[in-house]
């Protein structure tokens, strides 16, 4: 049974780029969440997709974006890269019928901005 | 404000030894609070969850405690390994899916 699947795991961008990461949920998950987590921080909550809809976001700005498949696979898009967007993107999936609030982490992708 | 304040911020322990972590929080409306260990590089993986009528929640050497009423939580490691050198975030749920991460306690064990 895999657990969630990020890819890629690492990736190096120019200031001003576009970046896609994606995420495959945990079998009979249906809801992905992303979080970006700086050096030595916790993880900082970005947005959340339920049936391919942004169910609820944090502060972050526009430049950031997603979106869920109808297969629950998530995709996050960051737009007019700034060097401060380098950090691990985590990506979670939840929905588990025994206990729907229970999220399982993927590994995360390693962002660096250049 | 909702907040997850972690202490201490890192910890150095010898092999062998225990140690406690802490976690206060004021989230509100309080739904759930969880424990995860996260490796360096890697995503957190989940330790222990309790919700309000639960006090106490054991994971093999890990044992976590919370006090609903002061809005405090600790997360016990007994006879620590290298291995469990890792951060160890608090994470608390209130109600409407609002999630608030801790900073994270950074553990190192030493041999």
């Amino acid at each position: 049974d895999a657990g969630v699947t990020q890819s890629p795991t690492h990736l190096i961008k120019t200031r001003g780029q576009q970046v896609t990461l994606r995420c495959s949920p945990k079998s009979g998950h249906d809801t992905v969440s992303w979080y970006q987590q700086a050096l030595g921080q916790g993880p900082q909550f970005i947005f959340q997709y339920y049936e391919e809809e942004e169910r609820q976001r944090g502060n972050f700005p526009d430049r950031f974006s997603g979106h869920q498949f109808p297969n629950y696979s998530s995709e996050l898009n960051v737009n007019a890269l700034l060097l401060g967007d380098s950090a691990l993107y985590l990506c979670a999936s939840s929905g588990d019928r025994v206990d729907r609030r229970a999220n399982t982490f993927g590994s995360g992708t390693r962002l660096t901005v250049v | 404000k909702n907040q997850v304040e972690q202490s201490p911020q890192s910890l150095i322990i010898l092999e062998g030894k225990n140690c406690t972590l802490q976690c206060n929080y004021t989230v509100s409306p309080f739904s759930n609070l969880r424990w995860y260990k996260q490796d360096t590089g890697r995503g957190p993986v989940s330790l222990t969850i309790m919700t309000f009528s639960e006090n106490t929640k054991s994971n093999g050497r890990y044992t976590a405690t919370l006090d609903a009423d002061t809005k405090q939580s600790s997360l016990h490691i007994t006879a620590s390994q290298l291995s469990d050198s890792a951060s160890y975030i608090c994470v608390v749920s209130g109600r409407g899916f609002k999630t608030i991460f801790g900073a994270g306690t950074r553990l190192f064990v030493k041999a």
